[in-house]
This record gives C-alpha cells, structure tokens and sequence, in this order.
C-alpha cells in the first residue's frame, strides 16, 4: 500500500497572501489532482496532472497555481488568500487510465484571518 | 448547475436497518460512479463502484443499485452498523475522462446504536 502526504494540515494565513500546500504520495501514481472541499459543497476539481511538468486546469482554477515538479510531489499555491478561502483542500492520485481508483490525503484545513 | 446530485442531505437510521442513499446525474456520458465514505478529519476512500454496463454491484453489505434509463443510482448499506456513520460522496465520471470525477454534496449518515 502507499500514502498521500498532505503539509501541513493546518495552515493560517492572512487575507492577501500568498499560500503554499505540498502533497507527496508514494505509490508511484501518474496521475494526482488537487480537490477543494467546502462546507456543503462536495469537492471541487482545481487542477490536476497526469504526468511529471504537466498541468490541466479544473473547475476551479481561478486563484490557485500549480506545480507538479516531480513524480511523487504536487503543489498548489493560492495566489492571494481571500476571506472566503475557509476550506479542506485535498489532494488525491490514480494510476492512469479510465476507471482507476482515485486515493486521497487527509487534507490540508486553510483558515484565513 | 449540479451535475451529480445526492439525496437526503442526511439520513439517520437504527443499528440493524438497510439505510438507502440517493443520486442521480445528469450527463449520459458519465460511465463510471464511484461512492466514497469520508470520516471527519479524514479524507474520501473508496467504498465501492460501478460500470453503466451492470445494473448492481454487491461488496459485502454494501449494494449499489443502477437505473441508466432514469438516470439514478443508489447505495444500499445493510444491517447498518454505528461505525458505518460518515459522509457518503456519489461520483462520476465520462468515458476515456481520465481522473476528473465530478462529487455530489453528500449525504451525511448517522446510524444509531
């Protein structure tokens, strides 16, 4: 089995700023997707990428940067934090092709004051 | 505009009873439908999933029940367990869509002892 490494689990931040996550995972998927989960909103797709360098924007992209500098690692930046940015952001990876079981972290809680 | 739709938003039932949880979608192209279970402060795994080639999938005392002319699906959880109280994601999927799974909000089951 693997694991999806989500830092850190909470992070604090002020309205404005710019805001890092990181996720790692080691079992060796292609494929790995940052979700954003809301209170009552199921999740949202804000990028995803299914190999090393490459980068597809989601449903949700606006305000967020990607980086998938290698295989094991994706990171998501929120470009200016914003009063409204109060969500789980979580972070998930496949093997590639259809119909593959999608794994997920635990999540990343962004709170900003 | 909700592409995957669940139903009820929350549901409590009794130790020992089949608790029945909803969702229906929109796009006939979705072909892949994934039910996730999420405990608090955990992330999404994967409960159990179907093709819109079958009509039923069975896992245990987990059932998935499929109506691709209606549109609708269900999940079925027999003899229903306190430990099965969590938040429930219906998902789906188009054909050759690599990794974008579009989630319903949730239901949010409560089984009591």
């Amino acid at each position: 089995g693997g694991i999806i490494t989500q830092t850190p689990k909470f992070l604090i931040g002020q309205e404005g700023q710019k805001l890092t996550l990181k996720c790692q995972q080691n079992f060796n998927h292609d494929t790995m997707y940052w979700y954003r989960q809301d209170s009552g909103k199921g999740l949202r797709l804000i990028y995803y990428s299914i190999t090393e360098n490459d980068l597809q924007k989601g449903d949700l992209s606006e305000g967020y940067d990607a980086s998938r500098e290698k295989k094991s690692s994706f990171s998501l930046t929120v470009t200016s934090a914003q009063k409204n940015e109060m969500a789980v952001f979580l972070c998930a990876s496949s093997i590639a092709g259809a119909n593959t079981e999608v794994f997920f972290g635990k999540g990343t809680r962004l709170t900003v004051v | 505009q909700q592409q995957v739709r669940q139903s009820p938003q929350s549901l409590t039932v009794w130790e020992g009873e089949t608790a029945i949880l909803n969702c229906s979608y929109e796009n006939s192209a979705f072909d892949y439908f994934p039910w996730y279970q999420q405990f608090p402060g955990e992330g999404p795994a994967l409960l159990i999933s179907i093709l819109s080639v079958s009509d039923k999938k069975e896992d245990g005392r987990f059932t998935i029940f499929f109506n691709k002319r209606e549109k609708k699906l269900s999940l079925h959880i027999a003899d229903s367990q306190p430990g099965d109280s969590a938040t429930y994601f219906c998902a789906a999927r188009r054909a050759g869509n690599t990794g974008k799974l579009i989630f319903g909000l949730g239901t949010t089951l409560q089984v009591q002892p």
